[in-house]
């Protein structure tokens, strides 16, 4: 099976833009989860959505959101950048059941100046 | 409530000797647990997992885990380190309520030759 893929891997972004990112979990999988990680901060959870629907949220502001399609794949948004959404923003798939083991995508770099 | 604490931000070890990275985690619930690694611009992999079966657990590239309930803890074990072996390790625990996977901060694992 192949794994999970996200695209693109870097990006780069100037303050106020707005961003979208993409996660193609594996086939199967109906649960994506989304993470920031920053060195100051580590990893951080944004949200998760399973069978299109937001099934829990992180404590970040309402420029970050995201979605899922039918078939699994999700994006997440994020408007007006800030200096500090310069991170690696990982996305993880897994079984539908809560408790599951996760399955990283290699991140998407994104850097704002 | 449930969180994760590992002690350490970084441990340093020589190659061939013993790495031992601690996580001690708090759960309303039995829980899951999980030790994942990340290598250089890379997402997590899964080490192993703790699923209420046995409380010695085996991984891949030879880490292994004991769950002690009576001290809340998860510690990661290898008897002897290589130095592919550096990366960083994160601790995670899920269930209870909601649908999340709380990580710990993360360990970074340094092998000198």
């Amino acid at each position: 099976k192949a794994g999970v893929t996200q695209t693109p891997r870097y990006l780069i972004k100037t303050r106020g833009q707005q961003v979208t990112l993409s996660c193609s979990p594996i086939s199967g999988h109906r649960s994506v989860s989304w993470y920031q990680q920053t060195p100051g901060q580590g990893l951080q959870f944004l949200f998760e959505y399973f069978s299109e629907t937001q099934r829990n949220k992180g404590n970040f502001p309402g420029r970050f959101s995201g979605r899922q399609f039918s078939n699994s794949r999700s994006e997440m948004n994020v408007s007006t950048l800030e200096l500090g959404d310069s991170a690696l923003y990982l996305c993880a798939s897994s079984p539908d059941r809560g408790r599951d083991e996760q399955f990283f995508g290699p991140g998407t770099r994104l850097t704002v100046l | 409530a449930q969180s994760v604490t590992q002690l350490g931000s970084h441990v340093s070890v020589s190659e061939g000797a013993l790495v031992l990275l601690r996580c001690n985690y708090s759960s309303s619930v039995p829980p899951y647990l999980f030790w994942y690694v990340q290598y250089p611009n890379q997402g997590l992999q899964l080490l192993l997992k703790y699923t209420s079966a046995a409380t010695l657990v085996k991984g891949i590239n030879g880490f292994e885990a004991e769950f002690k309930k009576s001290e809340t803890s998860f510690h990661l074990t290898k008897p002897s380190a290589h130095m592919s072996d550096a990366a960083e390790y994160f601790c995670a625990v899920s269930g209870g309520g909601g649908f999340k996977t709380i990580f710990g901060a993360g360990t970074r694992l340094f092998v000198k030759a």
